[in-house]
């Protein structure tokens, strides 16, 4: 029933590792995201995705790698972890711009 | 470029005391408006919306007005109850393509019982 669903929810891991976070959704939207929270709560979009397709590439470090292999799926791949990667990622998709996004619960990333 | 700015937190009220969590706004055409809240360890989750001047946007007896001519999307609600203490986002969606949506800096509410 989950409408956007990512996984892992948790994820501890050391400096200089790569790692994967997986994002799906059910709703049939069209556009995907990847957003970053802070520790301050301060939203950053990262990157979207209109049905497989890159429309928005922010200013990310290019260890950060966004894959969609269909409009359904949108994973977020880290090289090279740094400290400064720990946050809280989240994804959200959305049909059109007046509907608003639907968001995951996040995924808690912690580079020690 | 666009960008919202909303009242810094905390804000602590007593439970029924009435809310106002303000939220301005610069862009460019007219963008949607939205609300969001954030409850501790999830994600965000659409409040209410407005997609042009003089909508009002409401749920959970929350509501806002888009004002065009103060660029302003003000949060209230009459009786606040502890239910209701969560982090609070205002958010405008660009006129262009890509449907990005930039978020406002978040305002944490607290209601105390």
């Amino acid at each position: 029933d989950t409408a956007v669903s990512q996984t892992p929810k948790y994820l501890v891991t050391q400096m200089g590792n790569d790692k994967s976070i997986k994002c799906e959704q059910n709703l049939g939207h069209d556009t995907m995201y990847w957003y970053k929270q802070d520790s301050k709560k301060f939203l950053k979009i990262m990157f979207s995705y209109n049905n497989k397709e890159l429309i928005i590439n922010e200013t990310v470090p290019n260890r950060f790698s966004p894959k969609s292999p269909d409009k359904a799926h949108l994973n977020l791949h880290i090289n090279s972890l740094e400290l400064g990667d720990s946050a809280v990622y989240f994804c959200a998709s959305s049909q059109d711009r007046a509907s608003g996004y639907t968001f995951g619960s996040g995924t808690r990333l912690t580079v020690v | 470029g666009d960008s919202v700015t909303q009242m810094e937190g905390p804000v602590t009220l007593s439970e029924e005391a009435f809310l106002t969590i303000n939220c301005t706004y610069t862009a460019t055409g007219y963008p949607s408006l939205f609300w969001y809240v954030q409850y501790p360890g999830e994600g965000l989750q659409l409040l209410l919306k407005a997609t042009k001047a003089d909508d009002k946007g409401s749920n959970k007896g929350f509501e806002a007005t888009y004002r065009k001519e103060t660029t302003s999307f003000h949060l209230e609600k009459g009786s606040v109850q502890v239910s209701d203490s969560a982090v609070y986002f205002c958010a405008l969606s660009e006129n262009t393509g890509g449907f990005k949506t930039i978020f406002g800096a978040g305002t944490r509410l607290f209601v105390k019982a």
